[in-house]
């Protein structure tokens, strides 16, 4: 089945640590997009990637980095730098468009990231 | 900037008593509306994709509908199974590989058998 995969499911992080947030799809989409979701707000673009070896900032880009060496995979690392990390993380992907239609995007499951 | 409000915040039904969503929208030029559907703890499942005023889109007890200024979704006899957080999405016309959404902080409905 296609589909997209984040993993782990639940990490922690301690003090000064970067940690990785793995994100992989088998849906052949150009696209994909790293979104942070936090409890009554909606899902914030943190970076995204429309073909490999690019990507842009988002809306809440500091403290975080990515890398797109390979189509089907997009890690997120969340560096020290980010003060408050403690939230939801959502992986996303996306054809552009068919026939000049636009596409939705598809979600991953999530990974839930907390302080120690 | 794009804004996307969502109301109500939260939303208690009695199983078959039939309500709607609403989301409203500021966009420049809209080039989609996207309703998505949230249960706790995993990713948003997409439902529905609107893209101009008039349009309509049916799934089961779901009903989507679009205006130039905001959707609503309509949830006709609804089930415990539909209680979830329903979050609308927008997506506006910029440069042509610009496909950014905007979310809305979503709506939670909860339905009692």
């Amino acid at each position: 089945d296609g589909g997209i995969t984040q993993s782990p499911k639940y990490l922690f992080r301690k003090e000064g640590q970067n940690v990785t947030l793995s994100c992989e799809q088998n849906l052949n989409h150009d696209a994909m997009y790293w979104y942070r979701q936090d409890p009554g707000q909606g899902l914030r673009l943190i970076y995204y990637s429309q073909i490999v070896n690019d990507f842009q900032k988002g809306d809440i880009a500091e403290g975080y980095s990515v890398s797109r060496e390979k189509k089907e995979s997009f890690p997120l690392t969340v560096t020290s730098a980010q003060k408050n990390p403690t939230a939801f993380y959502l992986c996303a992907s996306s054809i552009f468009v068919i026939r000049g239609v636009s596409q939705p995007q598809h979600f991953g499951d999530g990974t839930r990231l907390s302080i120690l | 900037e794009d804004q996307v409000t969502q109301s109500p915040e939260a939303l208690r039904l009695q199983e078959g008593e039939s309500s709607s969503l609403n989301c409203s929208y500021t966009v420049s030029g809209l080039r989609g509306l996207f309703w998505y559907r949230q249960d706790p703890g995993k990713g948003p499942e997409f439902l529905f994709t609107l893209y101009s005023a008039g349009e309509e889109k049916e799934k089961e007890r779901l009903k989507a509908t679009l205006t130039k200024k905001e959707s609503f979704l309509h949830i006709t006899a609804p089930k415990p199974e539909d209680s979830a957080t329903y979050l609308c999405a927008v997506q506006a016309k910029r440069a042509s590989n610009d496909y950014k959404l905007s979310f809305g902080a979503g709506t939670t409905v909860t339905v009692r058998a």
